[in-house]
């Protein structure tokens, strides 16, 4: 079946760039998803991916998709304290309607 | 507030109990669907609507749990005879027609004791 692999946790410095990297297994995949969970809460879409694209740009985030090796990035340019949070890689495939998560990377930004 | 809403926000119960959960889409969405996230993983898909018609259900929705539409607006996630192991974050999310990212509202965080 499907499948979606996440890092746990990175560290990284008040601003610095976040690299959040995530690979799956669904070559029909469609779409890719990244979605941000602060504690206690829902989960935020940051960005999205159609799986013709290779890059995708929004703001401080940088989408990268590796279609060959099934490897999706995400980029956070100038990284604050207000993105400490755990950020969720998710994919769509074909005929699917549900979307597969990840287990999540913590980012945890010092100051 | 337009986003999708979920209530109640948190829920704590004695095993056996049981519970319904409400939600309710952005406007005008379509789909709806349910999710289940336990304590460090990501959130795992339960079961789909589209309007009213539930089209798709996981293997994790037992024969305990029934989620309903009745008029393809707010959907409600029912568990009968609670067990300590359906303790979890229940997520709702909605998609409109023409859309293709679904919108997650802010959960129910389910504990059974």
């Amino acid at each position: 079946g499907e499948d979606v692999e996440q890092s746990l946790f990175l560290s990284v410095r008040e601003g610095d760039s976040s690299v959040i990297n995530c690979t799956y297994t669904d070559s029909s995949s469609t779409y890719l998803y990244w979605y941000k969970q602060e504690p206690g809460a829902g989960l935020q879409l940051l960005t999205y991916i159609f799986s013709n694209m290779d890059m995708k740009q929004d703001q401080r985030l940088t989408v990268l998709l590796n279609k060959k090796d099934k490897h999706l990035s995400l980029r956070i340019a100038d990284t604050q304290t207000g993105d400490s949070a755990i950020y969720f890689c998710a994919e769509s495939g074909a005929g699917r309607r549900a979307l597969t998560f990840g287990s999540g990377t913590r980012l945890q930004v010092q100051p | 507030d337009t986003g999708v809403s979920q209530d109640p926000r948190h829920k704590i119960t004695k095993r056996g109990q049981n519970v319904t959960f409400r939600c309710d889409p952005i406007s005008e969405h379509n789909r709806l669907y349910w999710y289940r996230q336990t304590l460090g993983q990501g959130p795992e898909f339960l079961t789909y609507f589209q309007n009213e018609a539930q089209l798709e259900k996981s293997r994790l929705l037992s024969d305990r749990f029934s989620a309903e539409r009745p008029k393809g607006s707010f959907s409600t996630l029912e568990i009968q005879r609670t067990e300590q192991g359906d303790s979890a974050m229940y997520l709702c999310a909605s998609r409109g027609v023409s859309t293709d990212t679904q919108y997650f509202g802010p959960g129910t965080r389910l504990t059974v004791l």
